[in-house]
């Protein structure tokens, strides 16, 4: 079946490393979103991906970076982790706009 | 951007009464508004959407109403049972081509009592 999945489920990272999540989905969706969850603010979006080369910045970009070098994967990198960012992040995807999103499992990561 | 307000944070009932959650929006030119219910520790599923030529939609208990002039809308559960207890998160986009993306509302904790 397609659908769509994050890596890890779970990490502790150290303040200041470079930490990289991975969001793989098998529909061929060309929409890609990562967000946030944190308590008190819902989800916020972060990145996203309308089609392969194509990245945009959402409302809590700064700190984080995206790809989009193929249609299946958008990799969340964050450059030096901070407290701040330890969160629980969901990647999600669409097939086109206005349509049902569809969240892989989410990845909660802790920074130390 | 756009900008969702949600209200209630928390809401309590009793199983069998009614739960009313509200949303407003910023952009008028938004025209999707999907609500998507996480039960804890899952990711946030797609329960029932609407869109901006359209004022209710219903899907067996659930409701959505939609005022676009007050620019709100609203989440109607009925007979309400355990299993719907969870956090619901209200959303809005506005499609430019095949893009757009969600704002989502800071959600509504829903828990239901025997």
């Amino acid at each position: 079946d397609a659908e769509i999945t994050q890596s890890p489920r779970h990490k502790i990272t150290e303040t200041g490393r470079q930490v990289t999540l991975a969001c793989h989905q098998t529909w061929n969706h060309n929409n890609m979103f990562w967000y946030r969850q944190d308590l008190g603010h819902g989800l916020r979006l972060i990145h996203y991906s309308y089609g392969v080369q194509d990245t945009n910045k959402g409302e809590v970009s700064d700190g984080y970076s995206v790809s989009r070098s193929n249609t299946e994967d958008l990799p969340l990198t964050l450059e030096s982790a901070a407290s701040s960012q330890t969160s629980v992040y969901f990647c999600a995807s669409s097939v086109t706009g206005n349509t049902e999103a569809f969240f892989g499992q989410g990845t909660r990561l802790t920074v130390v | 951007g756009e900008n969702v307000e949600q209200h209630p944070s928390t809401l309590s009932v009793q199983e069998g009464d009614s739960a009313v959650i509200k949303c407003t929006y910023s952009d008028s030119a938004s025209n999707y508004f999907p609500w998507y219910k996480q039960e804890l520790g899952k990711r946030p599923q797609l329960i029932i959407d609407i869109r901006s030529n359209v004022g209710e939609k219903k899907d067996q208990r659930i409701a959505v109403t939609l005022n676009k002039t007050a620019k709100h809308f609203s989440l109607h559960i009925t007979e309400t049972q355990p299993e719907d207890s969870a956090v619901y998160f209200c959303a809005a986009s506005r499609r430019t081509g095949t893009a757009s993306k969600l704002t989502f509302g800071t959600g509504t904790r829903l828990q239901v009592t025997l």
